[in-house]
């Protein structure tokens, strides 16, 4: 069936870097844009960014831009994203969810729980 | 302060029918399609609707959605005790080139 996987919760210092990935299966990998949406503890969502896996392209909400890097592996189906320069206000779900039909985010990763903590 | 409004809170007994409102502005609701998801507690968001009123294979028919003008709603009738979850509408906001959200409703089915 068509899932995302993503890796596990993290815990982070300020300033630090994080990478979450997300695995692609069950269907044709670089046919389908691959958004990032961020959660916040007990609050609403949040688009980061989105990456084209054939293209290798992407495309970062304002808010993100310099701090927020999309990347992709085809050999693995994997896209991946890393935050830099976290701080305490990073510490959220993040989510990857595919751009499937009618433009909607019609698949989610389970998500992953990033701490930013000193 | 999300771009797309979202009433906090809304309510309903079993058997009913419950509406949430999404307003937005001529930049997204008013020249885009909106999306609807539902969210329960520790889980990842669900789409239930896309293209304003489209619904995915496997949502139930007594949700609806409807688009007029900057402002958007999600019907929901024959109320059940598992519909109580967090609803968030989304929509392309081309001032901004991104998508953006409401801040989401908590349905609570009394």
């Amino acid at each position: 069936q068509v899932q995302l996987v993503q890796s596990g919760a993290e815990v982070k210092k300020p300033g630090a870097s994080v990478k979450v990935s997300c695995k692609a299966s069950g269907y044709s990998f670089t046919s389908y844009l691959i958004h990032w949406v961020r959660q916040a503890p007990g609050q609403g969502l949040e688009w980061m960014g989105i990456i084209n896996p054939s293209a290798d392209s992407t495309s970062y909400a304002q808010k993100f831009r310099g701090r927020v890097s999309m990347t992709r592996d085809t050999s693995t189906s994997t896209v991946y994203m890393e935050l830099s320069s976290l701080r305490s206000e990073d510490t959220a779900v993040f989510y990857c969810a595919r751009r499937g039909i009618g433009d909607a985010f019609d698949v989610w990763g389970q998500g992953t729980m990033v701490t930013v903590s000193s | 302060q999300s771009v797309l409004t979202q009433p906090p809170s809304a309510s309903g007994t079993p058997g009913q029918r419950v509406t949430i409102s999404c307003s937005g502005s001529s930049s997204n609701i008013g020249s885009n399609s909106v999306y609807w998801y539902q969210q329960f507690p520790g889980t990842a968001p669900k789409l239930l609707i896309y293209r304003n009123d489209q619904r995915p294979s496997g949502v139930p028919d007594r949700l609806s959605g409807s688009k007029s003008g900057t402002s958007a709603s999600l019907a929901i009738s024959g109320l059940r005790s598992e519909d109580e979850a967090d609803y968030y509408c989304a929509a392309w906001d081309v001032s901004l080139s991104g998508w953006v959200f409401g801040g989401g409703t908590k349905l609570t089915v009394l």
